[in-house]
Order: C-alpha cells, then structure tokens, then sequence
C-alpha cells in the first residue's frame, strides 16, 4: 500500500530539547516536503527535497532542519524547539508526473512547552 | 505576489444541497499546478484534484465537480447533494517553480459544515 508515514503522531516536550519527526514513503517518489498547520493560516511549507541530497527552504524554515540521506526518509529536527512550533506537521511525497496524486502523511501534533 | 484566497472560512448547509467552495490564486507565472485536499475531523489531508495551467477543462467526479478558469485566476469546486460525510475543511493550493525551486501555497481552509 502507498503510504507516507510519519513518526510519533502526538508529542508533548519542553522548550529546548531537541527532537527529530521522521518521516518516510514507499513510493520511490523524488520530492518530499514537510508543512505545518495553524489555525486561519492554512499549510504553509517548511522545507523540500528535490531529491537525495537536494533539499531547499519554504516558507517558514526558521527554527527547522532537514535532511535526505536516502530517497525515502525525510526527517525535520527541531534543534531546540521553542513554544511557537507548536503545531500540526504533515510530510508528503509526490513524483515527477504531474498525474500522480500527492500524498500526505496523517500529521504529528508537537506541543512544546 | 504569489497567493491562494479562499474567502470563505466557514460554509454551512443542510444535507443535500449543493455548495461551491471558492478559491482564487494569484502568479504571473505561466506554468503552475492547482490542487484541492479535504482535512475530514480524523485530522488526515485527502487529495482531490491536481489541475495544470495549461488543462483548463472542467472536470467531473461523482458528486466532486471543479471549474478552471484563467480569465479570473479561480478554481472552484463544488459539492452536489452535499452528504454529512463532505463534513471537513476543503484548502486550495497553488503549486509552482521559483529559480530551481518548488513551492506549495495553500489558501488558509474553508471549514464545510453539512447538517443533517
């Protein structure tokens, strides 16, 4: 089954303590991208990845860092994370053709404390 | 400026009636991609529907119908016989190529409400 699975789903921490969200997909697709969600302000995009080794910032990628050592992980570190990174975070996967749907993993909601 | 508006935050109507879901986007760019995604309660992103800049025919699926149209820089999609199920929040998102990048706007949600 195609899925983008994203690791933990819930996580409640403290301000400063580093934490990694993983993130990984079985569909050998080239982009990743990681976005986060907060209310009346849609998605918004953290940071992509063109492929191995090839990732780029989005919108919001202050606070944030990612890697892509193999096609399918794309895993977003929050170094030391702060109250306003709390928030629902989604990765998602899609391919070169444009006729392949995109997909999303089922979110991971960070409460930092 | 590059930018998705979904002017209606909150939508809510009686089982069975139609709804259209506004969205508008903003691009000088010539090339781009036009997506809708449903958040059903569950909290998941569902897509819908990809579209290309240059594919501007309407498409059709089931009770799902989404209307192109450049001249007004709009992609609209509408609900018939709306269903409790459609319940969800509905984004829009513009998607397009900046220098060798790829970048992914979304419109802030219509949250969708159909009441038995």
């Amino acid at each position: 089954e195609a899925q983008v699975t994203q690791n933990p789903r819930y996580l409640i921490t403290v301000t400063g303590k580093k934490l990694t969200v993983t993130c990984s997909q079985n569909m050998n697709h080239e982009y990743m991208s990681w976005y986060r969600q907060d209310p009346g302000l849609g998605l918004r995009q953290i940071y992509y990845s063109m492929n191995v080794e090839v990732t780029d910032k989005g919108d919001v990628p202050e606070g944030y860092k990612v890697s892509r050592k193999e096609k399918r992980n794309f895993p977003l570190i929050l170094e030391s994370p702060s109250p306003n990174q709390t928030s629902l975070y989604f990765c998602a996967s899609w391919g070169l053709d444009y006729n392949q749907p995109q997909h999303f993993g089922d979110g991971t909601r960070l409460s930092i404390l | 400026a590059q930018k998705v508006t979904q002017a209606q935050t909150e939508i809510s109507v009686v089982e069975k009636e139609d709804v259209t879901l506004d969205c508008v986007y903003e691009t000088r760019d010539t090339t781009y991609y036009l997506f809708w995604y449903k958040q059903p309660p569950s909290g998941e992103l569902v897509f819908l529907i990809r579209r290309n800049s240059f594919d501007e025919q309407n498409e059709i699926s089931g009770r799902y119908s989404w209307n192109f149209q450049k001249s007004t820089s709009s992609f609209n999609f509408t609900i018939t016989a709306s269903q409790v199920v459609d319940s969800a929040v509905y984004f829009c998102a513009l998607s397009l190529r900046v220098d060798s990048s790829y970048k992914l706007i979304f419109g802030s949600g219509t949250r969708l409400l159909v009441r038995p």
